[in-house]
């Protein structure tokens, strides 16, 4: 089956630094990533939806210029969280559809990055 | 997009059929009715999809009504490690650049 594969699965950086996460569809191509971020005991939040080639579209209340996603290619996108801060603390999980499927096909996701900010 | 409620959480054991009914009242003509399986610290793993009356995969069965305003996922002689959180979503993949919105899921919890 379709594989999303995010790296790193765990992140510790200290306050005020980056960190760059990266899903990749291993087995299939995807126009269309999505991110979203999940905190303890809580639903999936989307954050935003990345496109190949374009600028990704954002969610009400997420902050660009604060998490950047970079669509470079048909199986790659990254997630980077500038200047991160402890609130930035939480469980970032990617998904992606199969550009070569039909229509309605399901979306795959990647078994997430559990970053933590000190 | 279709907004979902779903019970919060049920119990079940080992051995049993959970049921979990999940409501879509303004389901779109195009929508599909999606579920997914989430454990802990892990992304969701999709479990099955349908438009309309019956499917069933090796996991798990999906009952839609003709309304389409409701579905429930049927998940057979349940084991422990069936214990997640189970989301049902509704969505219509038309668009180039369609997206799910995750509702509240559902706790089955399987107890021995």
């Amino acid at each position: 089956g379709a594989v999303v594969s995010q790296h790193p699965s765990r992140v510790i950086c200290k306050s005020g630094t980056s960190v760059k996460i990266e899903c990749r569809s291993l087995d299939f191509q995807a126009t269309t990533m999505f991110w979203y971020r999940q905190f303890p005991k809580q639903s999936l939040m989307l954050m935003a939806t990345s496109n190949e080639g374009s600028k990704a579209t954002y969610e009400q209340g997420v902050e660009k210029d604060k998490f950047l996603i970079n669509h470079a290619s048909l199986t790659l996108s990254t997630l980077t969280v500038t200047s991160a801060h402890p609130e930035d603390s939480s469980f970032y999980i990617c998904s992606a559809r199969d550009k070569g499927r039909s229509y309605n096909s399901p979306l795959h996701f990647g078994n997430g990055t559990r970053l933590t900010v000190t | 997009l279709a907004k979902t409620t779903q019970p919060i959480s049920m119990d079940s054991y080992e051995g049993q059929e959970v049921n979990i009914t999940c409501s879509h009242n303004n389901i779109a003509t195009n929508d599909y009715i999606t579920w997914y399986q989430q454990f802990p610290s892990q992304g969701p793993r999709f479990i099955i999809q349908g438009y309309k009356t019956k499917v069933t995969n090796e996991v798990a069965s999906l009952f839609i009504p003709a309304d389409r305003k409701s579905s429930t996922l049927s998940l057979p002689r349940v084991s422990l490690s069936d214990t997640a959180v189970y989301y049902c979503l509704v969505g219509g993949p038309w668009r180039n650049d369609y997206k799910l919105s995750f509702g509240a899921g559902t706790t089955v919890t399987v107890r021995a």
